[in-house]
């Protein structure tokens, strides 16, 4: 299977700790985003990456949240200092370059589920 | 900006009958629309999507949904509703403006009744 791989899929972490989350897109997509989504919402946008360069983050995404991409193939998500309000799903998605061929939806992984106690 | 109103929360229908989950967007440039359907913790499968070609859309699992820019609308049907239909829907809009990032509604819940 080629898709898009999140680890972990459950994270369970003590408020004030940090966390760091993995992204592995499908590996032709130089497009990598990331996304939270929150019980009975839909999901939020939070970066995105153009291969290794940010390029969007979203006002959503404070201080205590870092994300990269360092060659342009996997990414990390780190919230450090965790707070209860940050736990969420956590979806990463990637896609190919937009072209007017029609490859414009996003492919998503199964999300890391964050749970801060 | 865009933006994504999916009316109702919560639609019940029974197994048979019709499906139709409601999806209104609002964009200042021609839009993608997409459709994406979430199981209990799972990450989010495309149905269809809209790319400014024909405005009914056919997607998989017998879903199709129609484009109508004078309503600024984008409705997800189903003939007939199975009991595997019984989901999370989103629709979502998406525009290419040299940035891309795709945003969504905030989901409906489709329950199929026996």
């Amino acid at each position: 299977d080629t898709g898009v791989s999140q680890d972990p899929r459950h994270k369970i972490t003590k408020r004030g700790q940090n966390v760091t989350f993995r992204c592995d897109p499908i590996s032709e997509h130089n497009r990598l985003y990331w996304y939270r989504q929150t019980l009975g919402q839909g999901p939020e946008f939070l970066t995105y990456f153009q291969n290794e360069a940010q390029l969007e983050k979203s006002r959503l995404l404070s201080d205590r949240f870092s994300a990269e991409r360092p060659k342009g193939s996997f990414s990390t998500l780190e919230i450090q200092r965790t707070e209860q309000g940050d736990s969420a799903m956590y979806l990463c998605a990637s896609s190919p370059t937009w072209t007017e061929a029609g490859n414009t939806e996003a492919f998503f992984g199964q999300g890391t589920r964050l749970t801060v106690v | 900006a865009q933006s994504v109103t999916q009316l109702g929360s919560h639609v019940s229908v029974s197994e048979g009958a019709l499906v139709l989950l409601r999806c209104n967007y609002s964009s200042s440039v021609p839009p993608y629309l997409f459709w994406y359907v979430q199981y209990p913790n799972q990450g989010l499968q495309l149905l269809l999507k809209y790319t400014s070609a024909a405005t009914l859309v056919k997607g998989i699992n017998g879903f199709e949904a129609e484009f109508k820019k004078s309503e600024t609308s984008f409705h997800l049907t189903k003939p007939s509703a199975h009991m595997s239909d019984a989901a999370e829907y989103f629709c979502a809009v998406s525009v290419n403006t040299g940035g891309f990032k795709t945003i969504f509604g905030a989901g409906t819940r489709l329950f199929v009744k026996a």
